[in-house]
């Protein structure tokens, strides 16, 4: 089983919808989950941290499932500006790694 | 805010030649990594560096060193560059190794 894994998509999504996609871990160790979003040539940037109680911000809602080992990201009321690929990223202190997935790609259309 | 910056944003090179890649961060983060990414394969990361003068290796380090002198400062370096070595070259910063890592604009290097 890989590290860190993601559907690559593409997603493709009428604008409004909503849209979710998972990310898989392997190491049951892991403690700190995040994404990140990347749009088309440019650098990854933080979307928001996941917590074991789940987290909300705005139209983005992220959740933990440790017993199944996954984290998911769910997109509301999805808009054009949505469109990039986001990185599912997990990581351990015990060992201090971080590992990103590869990204699943998102195209909201019009 | 935080910023990291690259010292391009595009590189073209020759094989053989010897490439430097600064990556500069103004949050007086501990830890800097250099990750290349490229389509399909997603971020690897080469090389991490979690004080001055240290570093450890990532997951792809072969064909590069990396140089830390300075906190705020972290190199790459292709000793002799090859073309498999074109790729998108990016650098992070993070408070601490795990959690949240701050990225630069990223170098699009070409090897011919």
């Amino acid at each position: 089983r890989k590290e860190v894994e993601q559907d690559p998509g593409p997603f493709n999504v009428p604008e409004g919808a909503t849209v979710a996609f998972n990310c898989t871990y392997s190491n049951s160790a892991s403690q700190s989950f995040f994404w990140y979003r990347q749009d088309c040539r440019k650098e990854p940037k933080l979307l928001m941290s996941v917590y074991s109680s789940g987290n909300e911000d705005g139209r983005f809602t992220a959740q933990l499932n440790r017993a199944s080992q996954y984290i998911s990201l769910l997109i509301r009321d999805s808009k054009l500006s949505d469109s990039a690929t986001y990185l599912c990223v997990v990581s351990s202190n015990r060992d201090d790694k971080i590992i990103f997935g590869k990204g699943t790609r998102l195209h909201i259309l019009p | 805010d935080v910023k990291v910056t690259q010292s391009s944003r595009y590189l073209v090179k020759r094989t053989g030649e010897k490439v430097f890649l600064e990556c500069v961060q103004d949050m007086d983060h501990e830890n800097m990594f250099w990750y290349r990414q490229d389509p399909g394969l997603g971020l690897r990361l080469i090389y991490f560096s979690y004080d001055v003068k240290m570093k450890e290796k990532g997951d792809i380090p072969e064909g590069y060193s990396v140089s830390r002198e300075k906190k705020e400062r972290f190199s790459l370096i292709l000793e002799s560059a090859s073309t498999n070595q074109t790729s998108m070259y990016l650098c992070a910063s993070a408070k601490w190794a795990y959690n949240e890592q701050f990225f630069g604009p990223g170098t699009r290097l070409t090897v011919l």
